[in-house]
């Protein structure tokens, strides 16, 4: 299996513009969640999926953030405006099955700098 | 509410030495806890988990770690550091009464392998 596929690896962009990540998951995992990794924060949770209905978005910083799951091969996480304290590593992670001792699996990031 | 706690952001170990990063779990119940790893420019991965059975878990790259109820604590060791070693370390709950929750991550702790 190819693993969790996150695209791009890197993105810069201008504040004010609509930035999208893109997540695959492995297929057959039915949880699917979107972190963000900062210096200052450490690894936060900002939402997840289960069978591509969102079940927690309390960890979604602004409006500006939105994620959706339109199947279950594919996310997107969309921040519109941007801002520079956007600045972070965007994880995707998948797991199979549902059970609390399920190991997540990580895609290799999104790296976004907001100038 | 889980949370683990990681003392120390930063461990500094000569190549060959032993290594031990230190994680202090909260929990109402007896949780699944489990270590990551994170290597630069890329995503966690799965070290190791506990899930109620051995307390001295064995992962991978020759790292174990074990559940101390009375300590509420799950260090991780390693006999000898190598180089390869050198990387962030994440220490991660959850509970296995409460359905589906995610992981909750600890702040992460660097380890740097001196030559």
């Amino acid at each position: 299996d190819a693993g969790v596929i996150q695209s791009p690896r890197h993105e810069v962009t201008e504040m004010g513009q609509e930035v999208t990540l893109r997540c695959k998951p492995i297929s057959g995992h039915d949880y699917l969640f979107w972190y963000r990794q900062t210096m200052m924060r450490g690894l936060e949770l900002l939402i997840y999926f289960n069978n591509n209905v969102p079940i927690d978005d309390s960890g979604m910083p602004e409006d500006r953030f939105s994620a959706k799951m339109p199947n279950a091969s594919f996310s997107t996480l969309k921040i519109q405006p941007s801002e520079p304290r956007d600045s972070a590593v965007y994880f995707c992670a998948s797991s199979p099955l549902s059970r609390p001792n399920s190991p997540l699996h990580f895609g290799n990031g999104t790296r976004l700098t907001v100038t | 509410a889980q949370s683990v706690t990681q003392l120390g952001s930063h461990v500094s170990v000569s190549e060959g030495a032993l290594v031990l990063l230190r994680c202090n779990y909260s929990s109402s119940v007896p949780p699944y806890l489990f270590w990551y790893v994170q290597y630069p420019n890329q995503g966690l991965q799965l070290l190791l988990k506990y899930t109620s059975a051995a307390t001295l878990v064995k992962g991978i790259n020759g790292f174990e770690a074990e559940f101390k109820k009375s300590e509420t604590s799950f260090h991780l060791t390693k006999p000898s550091a190598h180089m390869s070693d050198a990387a962030e370390y994440f220490c991660a709950v959850s509970d296995p009464s409460s359905g589906n929750t995610p992981l909750v991550f600890g702040k992460g702790t660097r380890l740097s392998v001196i030559a």
